[in-house]
């Protein structure tokens, strides 16, 4: 069965800094990733995704994310943090084949401090 | 234009009662997604149908009973309404069940139960 960890409930940063939230999955054969931000009272987003081919992708808002095959990570990264940033977000992992479901994991909540 | 539009936005009703969420986009998106949040913000997929056929059907109590009249419309009827049943319901649609597409989510129904 497919699964996803995101380690940290929160992560806190200072605008204008980097900033990473974890994600690490767990699924059969090739992994499909994306990750989606949630507002406040909003659906989800979607920023970005992993398919095939180079290991960072590049996604909505200046974010991007790195695959990792061998750490079965995709870590979430921007460069500089906007106050606007702050939201909830999640990693989310589908296997290539079969009628599998796109599986979350519990979110982390960005707070970017001004 | 609204991609995914969910009504009501907010539905606070007594349990033992039954409640419809209409769910509608215009993407021309061939799947559909019902998905549950709960109070901890932990996403689960509940139903997916392709070409308004159901293809998932997660273990979800048979009081919920899906129905798509077509490609653009998918909702959701809940019987016998249990105070488990509080929570987020995000419709959710795809421009195909291709296991590497984003999926596009509504703004969420509220559900509350008395």
């Amino acid at each position: 069965a497919q699964s996803v960890a995101q380690p940290e409930d929160q992560v806190n940063v200072a605008e204008g800094n980097p900033l990473t939230v974890k994600c690490t999955y767990s699924v059969s054969g090739n992994p499909y990733l994306f990750w989606y931000v949630q507002y406040p009272n909003r659906g989800l987003q979607f920023l970005l995704k992993y398919i095939t081919g180079d290991n960072l992708v590049k996604g909505s808002y200046g974010f991007e994310a790195e695959f990792n095959k061998s750490q079965t990570s995709f870590h979430l990264k921007k460069p500089s943090a906007l106050v606007s940033d702050s939201a909830l977000y999640f990693c989310a992992v589908r296997a290539h084949s079969g009628n599998t479901p796109l599986v979350f994991g519990k979110g982390t909540r960005l707070s970017v401090i001004a | 234009d609204t991609a995914v539009s969910q009504t009501p936005k907010y539905l606070v009703t007594q349990m033992g009662n039954d409640k419809s969420i209409k769910c509608e986009q215009n993407l021309g998106h061939d799947t559909m997604y019902w998905y549950k949040q709960d109070s901890k913000k932990f996403l689960k997929i509940m139903f997916s149908y392709n070409n308004k056929e159901l293809i998932i059907n997660e273990t979800v109590p048979n009081r919920f009973s899906p129905k798509s009249p077509d490609k653009a419309h998918l909702n959701l009827h809940i019987n016998s309404l249990e105070l488990g049943d509080s929570a987020v319901y995000f419709c959710a649609s795809s421009q195909e069940w291709t296991p590497n597409q984003p999926q596009h989510f509504g703004d969420g129904t509220r559900l509350s139960i008395l």
